[in-house]
């Protein structure tokens, strides 16, 4: 079964630096998709970045990119130039390759704090 | 586009009543609904994988004689919680899968006095 590890259970950054939180994960599978997830206070769920398997690049967005290790099994989620509203609880999460009935697998959380 | 929404956003009820919960994809279809429960500061829990036209399947652990799910058109799944008790107080997401990606309702609070 393919399981999620974050290992940080909370982090802090100041205003305009940059964070790196954590993701390892653990599959048979070669071909899969990763998400990193931003959950605010408001408990909306919104994507953060995607980043498929198959694609050995590195997955941007904007000030969010990601460092993908495929053989190490880690998915690394990095903001630059913090915000005050990137302060949210970020998931990390996991699916199979394929149709929409796949489920998505979380990690247990990072909880992101940006100090003024 | 690709928006999820979840009705009602907070619903307080007596212990021992029925109460159902609407998840809406508004400007998609979607053969594949997910429900999700968290607690606080806790990661999503999945409860069930809901298909149109047929049977739920329930995650392990999950009563499906209390957790009710109908996913009765390709943008309507309901979450039914019957006989509610306070344990059963929490906030519950829903999702819709739409190509690899799944877009999430924004959650329902619900109280169980």
């Amino acid at each position: 079964a393919q399981t999620v590890t974050q290992s940080q259970p909370e982090m802090s950054v100041q205003e305009a630096e940059t964070v790196t939180l954590s993701c390892t994960y653990d599959t048979s599978e070669s071909d899969y998709y990763l998400f990193w997830y931003k959950q605010p206070p408001s408990r909306q769920m919104i994507l953060v970045i995607r980043q498929e398997a198959y694609k050995q690049q590195n997955a941007t967005e904007n000030r969010f990119s990601v460092n993908f290790q495929k053989a190490a099994k880690s998915f690394s989620l990095k903001i630059s130039d913090s915000q005050l509203g990137d302060a949210a609880m970020y998931f990390c999460a996991y699916r199979r390759f394929g149709g929409a009935t796949n489920k998505l697998i979380f990690g247990t959380g990072t909880l992101l704090a940006v100090q003024p | 586009g690709a928006v999820v929404s979840q009705h009602p956003s907070w619903v307080i009820c007596k212990s021992g009543t029925s109460v159902k919960i609407e998840c809406r994809s508004l400007d998609f279809q979607a053969t594949t609904m997910f429900w999700y429960r968290q607690f606080p500061k806790q990661s999503l829990m999945l409860m069930a994988t809901s298909n149109e036209g047929s049977k739920a399947t329930y995650e392990q652990g999950v009563e499906k004689d209390k957790f009710l799910i109908n996913h009765a058109s390709l943008t309507l799944s309901t979450l039914t919680v019957t006989s509610a008790h306070p344990e059963d107080s929490s906030f519950y997401i829903c999702s819709a899968s739409l190509i690899y990606e799944q877009y999430f309702g924004p959650g329902t609070r619900l109280t169980v006095t």
